[in-house]
């Protein structure tokens, strides 16, 4: 079973700052992620699927990933409070099931 | 509106009842995957369907089981209900090349009292 680690919060950022939310991995097989993001109440949704080493950029997001370092980061530009939620660090587990963390609990404060 | 719906939205049961809950994913979606989330908690993995076939469970008792339909429905059932079953209830579907990932449902928040 493919499993990573995260820091659980909560991460508390001011609105317009910065957030990141970093994930470290210790399987060297494991060699793309999903960042998936749960509001309270709600189910998780994808935001981002990076699988090369580097960046990915989506809007104000940015999924990083160093594979030689075994972790995968996902920034926040310009925090807004309604990103405050759970995001979660997924290694795709190739045709099985993913494994799920607790994931780390975003708070953007106004 | 995700394409991938939940039904109940919310259920109260008693304690050693039984319970169907239904997933109805999108066209094309032939993988589909259970999670029980507790409060605070992930998801955790209850049991994975591709093409109709069981090809992956979780470190669920046997009471939890689950039946996939050729027209990407899906359901989860458990019985003799103990209080800690007590969760959201998650359906996730996945087309073959799963670079799309997972889409998930709304959820059925059950309760057991």
């Amino acid at each position: 079973q493919k499993e990573v680690e995260q820091n659980s919060g909560p991460l508390s950022v001011p609105e317009g700052a910065i957030a990141s939310l970093n994930c470290t991995y210790s399987d060297r097989g494991s060699q793309s992620f999903f960042w998936y993001r749960q509001y309270s109440g709600k189910s998780p949704e994808l935001i981002m699927f990076i699988y090369s080493n580097g960046d990915k950029e989506d809007g104000r997001f940015t999924a990083q990933l160093n594979k030689a370092s075994q972790y995968v980061s996902l920034l926040i530009r310009d925090s807004q409070p309604s990103d405050s939620a759970t995001y979660l660090c997924v290694p795709d587990n190739y045709g099985q099931n993913f494994v799920f963390g607790p994931g780390t609990r975003l708070s953007v404060l106004p | 509106e995700t394409g991938v719906t939940q039904s109940p939205t919310h259920l109260i049961k008693t304690r050693g009842q039984q319970v169907t809950l239904r997933c109805s994913s999108q066209s094309g979606h032939n993988t589909v995957s259970w999670y029980q989330q507790a409060l605070g908690q992930g998801p955790q993995f209850i049991f994975q369907y591709y093409r109709e076939e069981e090809n992956g469970r979780g470190n669920f008792p046997p009471r939890f089981s689950g039946l996939q339909f050729p027209n990407y429905s899906s359901e989860l059932n458990v019985n003799a209900l103990e209080l800690d079953d007590s969760a959201l209830y998650l359906c996730a579907s996945s087309l073959d090349d799963r670079s799309y990932g997972y889409t998930f449902g709304s959820g059925t928040r059950l309760t057991v009292v």
